[in-house]
Order: structure tokens, then C-alpha cells, then sequence
């Protein structure tokens, strides 16, 4: 399977703090995307991440990408309550629109 | 969620009946997507169309039909629904102007077999 892995699973931090996910995958891309979910709702893109780009920025969301490793992370800095979501990495099969989700992290911003 | 519907929203049916839901979309985006969602699963595609009349499988399309008669339509039946197919469905689209890559979730409808 070409599924993306997140790591951790589970993730919980206090409001202010910068929370990092990483996502792991198995073949080669052309790119790589996150999505958040909220409880009860359908999946919003955040970002999207092409191969040949390694690093990119949205607001307070910070996207790496390193394609040696087959790997990506997300970083939210200066989280707050309202980031508390799953999220997930997808990658596509090289150029067809499809994407494989992973399981997702669950974020938790305490107060 | 603006541009994408799904219904019903909430479905609870009996073992073997068929069910269908509906995924309309307003964006005249050319892909449209069938997703379930599982606990330690995260999505899986069951079906996808790239466009009208044109649809392929994904990874869990065992037990599911769909049918795109028209752009902003896209159907996924469950011939005679099972135990293992509760779940929540998820509808997407991508496709828009340009060559895009990002997908836009409907809201999702929460099925359940008894």
C-alpha cells in the first residue's frame, strides 16, 4: 500500500505551543497534501506540497518535505483551541488525481 | 462545505437492502470521489469519476456501484448493505479551473446496518 503513516497518533499540547506531525510514505509523489478535521465534518485542505519543494508556509502552518526520506511534517506554531482537529497527510499516485489518506493525528490544545 | 451536499445525512437500514447516497456538487469541478471513514482506517476511496459516465475503483469498492449521469451528480449504491459497510461516507470533488489537485469534502452521512 502507498498509504501516508502519521506520527503520533494522538497529540496533546498546551494553547501557545507549537505541535509538530510527521507523515511517512512509501512510493514516489508528485506531491503531498494536509487536511484537518473537525469533529463531525468533512476533511479542509490546508496545504499542499509539490516534490520539488521543500519547504512551505501558510499563516502559522509550516509544511517540510523531504523526499529522500519519503517523509513530510506539519508544524503549528502558536496553536490555539480552535486547531484542536485530526489531521492528515495524502499523497497521489504520481499524477492521477487520487490520494491516499493516512490515519490521521488527533490534536488536542488544552486551555 | 459550500459547494458540496450529501444525503441523506444520517441512514439507518437493515442487512441486504440496497441504499444509495447522493453527492451533488455547484463547483462543476470534473472529479468526484466516494471516501468511508473508519476508525484506526482513516479514508478509504471506494470509488472515483473523472467524469460523466466515467468512473474507476479504489481500494475498497467490493459491495459498491456509483453512477455519474451528470457533472454535478454522483451516486454510490450499496447493493445489499452488510454489517461491515457502517461507516461514514464522504463525497469530494477536485478538478476546477486549471490543473488542481486539492479536494473539497462534503459534509459526510453516517450509515448504519443493522
Amino acid at each position: 500500500s502507498q498509504q501516508g503513516e502519521e506520527d503520533p497518533q494522538a497529540l496533546s499540547i498546551q494553547e501557545g505551543e507549537n505541535a509538530t506531525m510527521n507523515c511517512s510514505y512509501k512510493t514516489s509523489i508528485n506531491n503531498l497534501q494536509w487536511y484537518r478535521q473537525n469533529s463531525g465534518r468533512g476533511l479542509v485542505h490546508l496545504i499542499l506540497i509539490r516534490s520539488n519543494e521543500r519547504e512551505k508556509h501558510s499563516g502559522r502552518l509550516r509544511v517540510t518535505l523531504d523526499t529522500s526520506k519519503k517523509s513530510s511534517s506539519l508544524l503549528i506554531t502558536a496553536s490555539r483551541a480552535a486547531d484542536t482537529a485530526s489531521y492528515f497527510c495524502a499523497t497521489d499516485f504520481q499524477g492521477a488525481q487520487k490520494l491516499v489518506f493516512g490515519q490521521g493525528t488527533r490534536l488536542t490544545i488544552n486551555p | 462545505d459550500a459547494g458540496i451536499t450529501q444525503s441523506p445525512r444520517h441512514k439507518v437500514t437493515e442487512t441486504g437492502t440496497p441504499v444509495t447516497l447522493r453527492c451533488h456538487q455547484t463547483e462543476n469541478h470534473r472529479y468526484m470521489y466516494w471516501y468511508r471513514q473508519d476508525p484506526g482506517h482513516g479514508l478509504r476511496l471506494i470509488h472515483y469519476s473523472y467524469g460523466v459516465k466515467d468512473t474507476d475503483k479504489g481500494e475498497v469498492s467490493d459491495g459498491y456501484s456509483v453512477s455519474r449521469s451528470k457533472t454535478e451528480d454522483f451516486l454510490l449504491t450499496l447493493e445489499s448493505a452488510t454489517s461491515s459497510q457502517t461507516s461514514v461516507y464522504f463525497c469530494a470533488i477536485s478538478g476546477g479551473a486549471g490543473v488542481t489537485y486539492e479536494q473539497y469534502f462534503g459534509p459526510g452521512t453516517r450509515l448504519t446496518v443493522t
